[in-house]
């Protein structure tokens, strides 16, 4: 199964600041996903990335807000932008070859907005 | 909407007890997967199980798709401290899509 890299690890951001993570991944993938996990609960899906299209995003989750950048079949980043403390959560993102597969996450970005 | 219950959302038992965890859903899945999380890290896939009624075993583990493919079981025999974590189900959906359920964390004590 793939391995991806993903940092930060975690961070502390001033509040209306923004935070880029990235995944690395090694070996190429066509979709890529980005989750959010808030303290002590489940995932939740924000958008999928392919490489060379825009993403699609999940209800209640906006572009302007959580602009991804997919540039090859191997990289991914997620901005978290204008953060407010309600922004606070783990962000993962993850590779995977269908639903019946399963899928291989990163190690996630904690993030405390202050 | 999709949504799957976990149950319990807390469990804490004794090391060697046995225990199972509920995913449950009104929807219907074409396929159910069983992740574990721990601390610091991303979730990391135990099964994929794909048929109604299907039984898959891993270990001390013992998963269980239900015939209608809208809830699955998860059991541990024996737990160790070692099996301490986050579980959680997740039903997938359309060809790449997945949806979480609500987790279940286990304490196991020594």
């Amino acid at each position: 199964s793939a391995v991806i890299s993903q940092k930060p690890s975690r961070d502390i951001c001033q509040r209306g600041t923004s935070l880029t993570i990235q995944c690395q991944v090694d070996s190429q993938v066509t979709m890529m996903f980005w989750y959010r996990q808030q303290p002590g609960q489940s995932l939740t899906l924000i958008a999928t990335a392919n490489q060379g299209s825009e993403a699609t995003y999940e209800s209640g989750f906006v572009i302007d807000k959580f602009p991804i950048s997919r540039p090859n079949l191997t990289f991914s980043t997620l901005t978290v932008s204008n953060m407010s403390p309600e922004d606070s959560s783990i962000y993962l993102c993850s590779v995977g070859t269908g639903g019946n597969y399963g899928y291989t996450f990163g190690s996630g970005t904690r993030l405390t907005v202050v | 909407t999709q949504l799957l219950k976990q149950s319990p959302q807390f469990l804490s038992i004794q090391e060697g007890e046995n225990l199972t965890v509920y995913c449950n859903s009104s929807s219907v899945f074409s396929s159910l997967q069983w992740y574990r999380q721990e601390p610091g890290e991303g979730p990391v896939l135990l099964v994929t199980v794909v048929t109604g009624g299907e039984v898959k075993k891993l270990k001390r583990l013992t998963f269980q798709f239900g015939d209608a493919r809208k809830d699955s079981s998860l059991h541990i025999t024996a737990a160790q401290p070692g099996d301490t974590g986050l579980y959680l189900c997740a039903g997938g959906y359309g060809a790449n899509n997945l949806f979480f359920g609500t987790g279940t964390r286990l304490t196991v004590i020594p």
